[in-house]
């Protein structure tokens, strides 16, 4: 398996733009998860699905956030609009069950807002 | 609520050193521990996880992590550090009940002097 897949690696857009950060799972896992990574606030939990259902929003910072899961392979993160205080680095993570089992992540989307 | 505390947040050694990362954790119960390695530009990956059993686990590359209830930490060990392993660690509590909503620490990056 490819592993979880993260696109874009990075994304420069301007304040004000709408911003959409693509994660495709490794086939078979049933939980996702969005993480965002910054200097300040270290890795933080955005939002968790199971078998493509939200069961966990908490994290989410605002509003101008959302995500989905339309099927078992594909998740979006949206940011519209974006501000320069979303420049962060973004990971999406999979895991195989509800439960414990380890989380697997992409290499991330970096995003840069101007 | 649970959380994850890294109390070094830089740590140098010099290789074929030997190395021991802290963590402590809070949770009400018997928590899931993990510790994750971060290289520069790349994702996390899982070195060692504990859910039950032997509180000594022994993990990938020639990580080691213990378990200690009395102490609430669960810190890394490695008897000879290489150069490569220069890099992030993390360390994160599961919560055993329910889905599995994962808290990581903030971090402590390794620098190994050759």
């Amino acid at each position: 398996d490819a592993g979880v897949i993260q696109s874009p690696r990075h994304e420069v857009t301007e304040m004000g733009q709408e911003v959409t950060l693509r994660c495709k799972p490794i086939s078979g896992h049933n939980s996702l998860f969005w993480y965002r990574q910054t200097m300040m606030r270290g890795l933080e939990l955005l939002i968790y699905f199971n078998n493509n259902v939200p069961i966990d929003d908490s994290g989410m910072p605002e509003d101008r956030f959302s995500a989905k899961m339309p099927n078992a392979s594909f998740s979006t993160l949206k940011i519209q609009p974006s501000e320069p205080r979303d420049s962060a680095v973004y990971f999406c993570a999979s895991s195989l069950r509800y439960g414990n089992s380890e989380a697997f992540f992409g290499q991330g989307t970096r995003l840069t807002v101007v | 609520a649970q959380s994850v505390t890294q109390p070094d947040i830089h740590i140098t050694v010099s290789e074929g050193a030997s190395l021991e990362l802290r963590c402590n954790y809070s949770y009400g119960a018997t928590p899931y521990l993990f510790w994750y390695v971060q290289s520069p530009g790349q994702g996390l990956q899982l070195l060692l996880k504990y859910f039950s059993g032997d509180t000594l686990v022994q993990g990938i590359k020639g990580f080691e992590a213990e378990f200690k209830r009395s102490q609430s930490s669960f810190n890394l060990r490695k008897p000879s550090v290489h150069w490569s392993e220069a890099a992030e660690y993390f360390c994160a509590v599961g919560n055993s009940g329910g889905y599995q909503k994962v808290t990581f620490g903030t971090g402590t990056k390794l620098q190994v002097i050759p």
